[in-house]
C-alpha cells in the first residue's frame, strides 16, 4: 500500500515563530487532507488539498501532487496550535475516500 | 462539515468483555468508515461500514474481532469484542460529505482495557 512519511515528528516552537511541515507519500493520490489532532483526541480538518494551494488565516498548504508532497504553513504559531498535525491521503486506484495517515507531526508552542 | 456524534466518548472495560460504540451522522450519508488509534501512534482504517450489506475490512482486522453494522444512511456501529490491553485505543468513525470526497470525523471514543 501507499506510504506516507511526515517530517518532522517533533516540533517545539517559540510562541510567533512560523514552521513548515511536509508529507510525502509513495504513489499518485487523489485526494489529499491536513488535520489537526487537539489534546482532547478530536481530528479537525484543516485543508483538503490534493493539489495546488490553499491558505485559511494563519494557516496555507500546498500540493504537488506530480512530485508526491504536500506543505502545510503554520504563521505567527499560538499556543493553541499544538497538538499532532496528520497528513492523509487517499490512493488514485482505490478511489481516494479511503485515507492511509501520515506518522504525524507532533507540535509544541510555547510562551 | 458534518455533525457526527460517537458514544460512548470514553469508556474504561474489563480483559473479555465487548463494547459497541455508536456513531450518528446529521444527514444521509454513503459512504462511513470506522479507524482505530493506538496510543501515540497514527491512525490505521479498519472497515468501510456499507448499509444493506457486509462491511468491508482492511488487513488485519477481522469481522469476528470487530464486527459493524449499518443498519441505515444515518448510523453505524463497531462492536470490539473480547477485549484485551491491547485494543485500548481510540476508536473514531468518519463519513465522506461532499462530491470532493473530504472526510470528516467524529470526537473519537476513547477505550481503556484494563
Amino acid at each position: 500500500g501507499i506510504q506516507v512519511e511526515q517530517s518532522p515528528p517533533d516540533l517545539i516552537l517559540q510562541e510567533g515563530a512560523n514552521s513548515t511541515l511536509r508529507c510525502n507519500f509513495s504513489d499518485s493520490v487523489n485526494n489529499l487532507q491536513w488535520f489537526h489532532q487537539n489534546p482532547w483526541g478530536q481530528l479537525i480538518n484543516l485543508f483538503y488539498i490534493p493539489s495546488g494551494t490553499k491558505q485559511n488565516g494563519r494557516l496555507s498548504a500546498t500540493t504537488v501532487a506530480t512530485e508526491r508532497y504536500s506543505l502545510l504553513y503554520i504563521s505567527s504559531s499560538q499556543t493553541t496550535d499544538s497538538g499532532v498535525y496528520f497528513c492523509a491521503v487517499g490512493e488514485l486506484t482505490g478511489g481516494g475516500n479511503k485515507l492511509t495517515f501520515g506518522t504525524g507531526t507532533q507540535l509544541k508552542v510555547e510562551l | 462539515s458534518a455533525v457526527i456524534s460517537q458514544k460512548p466518548s470514553r469508556d474504561i472495560c474489563q480483559r473479555g468483555t465487548s463494547l459497541t460504540i455508536q456513531c450518528q451522522v446529521d444527514s444521509q450519508v454513503t459512504m462511513m468508515f470506522w479507524y482505530r488509534q493506538q496510543p501515540g501512534q497514527s491512525l490505521t482504517l479498519i472497515a468501510t461500514a456499507n448499509q444493506g450489506s457486509e462491511a468491508t475490512y482492511e488487513s488485519g482486522f477481522v469481522i469476528d474481532k470487530f464486527p459493524i453494522s449499518r443498519p441505515n444512511l444515518t448510523f453505524s456501529t463497531l462492536t470490539v469484542s473480547n477485549m484485551s490491553p491491547e485494543d485500548s485505543s481510540i476508536y473514531l468513525c468518519s463519513v465522506v460529505r461532499g462530491a470532493s470526497g473530504e472526510l470528516f470525523f467524529g470526537e473519537g471514543s476513547r477505550l481503556t482495557v484494563l
